[in-house]
This record gives C-alpha cells, sequence and structure tokens, in this order.
C-alpha cells in the first residue's frame, strides 16, 4: 500500500525567504507525482506535475524535484512572498489511483 | 481547458436527510471520476472510483449504501450521502480523469462542497 508523508507539516517563514518542502512515498512505481496547493475551505490549486520519467518540473518560482528511486520530491518556492501562505500537498499516481500526503502548512509572515 | 465543476458548493442539512452533489467535467470527456473527502486539517481520503456506465469501486471502509454514486454520462457524476449524520460533515471533493491524451494521465479537481449536517 502506498504510504506519503509531507514533513514538515508545518512552516512559517519570514517574507523574501525561500521554501523547501519534502514529500516521500514508500512505493516507488508511480506514473507521475504532482504538488498542489490548497487555501483555507477552498479547492485544490495544480502547482506541478512530474511525470515518472523526469527529475524536476519549473513554473516561475517554483521548482519541483523528483527521485523516484529513493521516493522522494521536493518543492522549492523561492523568494516566498505572504500570498504564499497555504498548505501544499503532494501526491503520487500509482494504478488507478492519487494518493495524498498529509500536507505542509506554510505561513509566509510579511 | 480541463475545468471540473461541483454544485453546490455549500449545503447545510438536517440529520437524516439525503444530499446530492453534483460533479461536472467542463471542457472535456472523464471516463473515470473520483470523490474524495477531507476533514478539517486532514489530507484528501479517496472514498470511491467511478468509471462512466458502470457500478463505482469503493474503497476499504466507505459504505456504498450510504454514499451513493452514479457516473451515468461522460460529463457528470453525482455523490449521493443517504440519511446523513453530523459525523458526514466534510469538505468533499470529486476529481475527473479523461481517456486520452493529455487528460488520460492527470486528475483535475473540483472546487469542493462542503456539506454541514445538523
Amino acid at each position: 500500500k502506498q504510504e506519503v508523508t509531507q514533513i514538515p507539516a508545518a512552516l512559517s517563514v519570514p517574507e523574501g525567504e525561500n521554501l523547501v518542502l519534502n514529500c516521500s512515498f514508500t512505493d516507488s512505481a508511480i506514473y507521475n507525482l504532482q504538488w498542489f496547493r490548497q487555501d483555507p475551505g477552498k479547492g485544490l490549486t495544480s502547482l506541478l506535475l512530474i511525470q515518472s520519467s523526469q527529475r524536476e518540473q519549473t513554473s516561475g518560482r517554483l521548482n519541483a524535484s523528483l527521485d523516484k528511486s529513493s521516493g522522494r520530491s521536493t518543492l522549492y518556492i523561492a523568494a516566498s512572498q505572504p500570498g504564499d501562505s497555504a498548505t501544499y500537498l503532494c501526491a503520487v499516481a500509482a494504478g488507478n489511483k492519487l494518493t495524498f500526503g498529509g500536507g505542509t502548512r506554510v505561513l509566509v509572515k510579511p | 481547458g480541463a475545468v471540473v465543476s461541483q454544485h453546490p458548493s455549500r449545503v447545510i442539512c438536517k440529520s437524516g436527510t439525503s444530499v446530492k452533489i453534483e460533479c461536472r467535467s467542463l471542457d472535456f470527456q472523464a471516463t473515470t471520476m473520483f470523490w474524495y473527502r477531507q476533514f478539517p486539517k486532514q489530507s484528501l481520503m479517496l472514498m470511491a472510483t467511478s468509471n462512466e456506465g458502470s457500478k463505482a469501486t469503493y474503497e476499504q471502509g466507505v459504505e456504498k449504501d450510504k454514499f451513493l454514486i452514479n457516473h451515468a454520462s461522460l460529463t457528470l457524476s453525482t455523490l449521493t450521502v443517504t440519511s446523513a449524520h453530523p459525523e458526514d460533515s466534510s469538505f468533499y471533493i470529486c476529481s475527473a480523469r479523461g481517456s486520452g491524451g493529455a487528460f488520460f494521465n492527470e486528475q483535475f479537481f473540483g472546487p469542493g462542497t462542503r456539506l454541514t449536517v445538523l
């Protein structure tokens, strides 16, 4: 059974600092890994999707890496802003399912 | 493209009543739709997977007679919470996946429905 873990569970940083969010998964037989953002009481916003054959994806200030063999992904957010405050979820796709991690709650203080 | 809508966005009902939540793929055909539940400060938990025209597959511990799922067309799936109780109060999110091309390898998520059972 796939298990996805996100560390830390919560993170508070001053504005301008880079954010590093970690995601680990137990079964490396995945199709892809996806990072989402969720604001309180809202749905999911897809940030980046990394196919199993890829090692990283970039979009603006966001960069996500994938090391399938070690079961790890890292989301980097450069030069954080207060608007980046949200919960970030990673999810791995295997078989017909997405398995989500518990999320990292991020607070960027002005 | 790849927009998924849910209706209603928020519903409050009395204990014992049934509530129907709709999930629609607006600009692609969704051969597979997924229903998730999210409790406060927790992550998403998959409840069931439905393929168009066939019965849904429920995850372990999810009562199929309580959470009725219908996926009658390629753009619409419904989740009916029957005889709702306060412990069913949660945030319900659907996602949809297409049959090919760019829509096959990714699930696209709806905005969620907040259910409160009094």
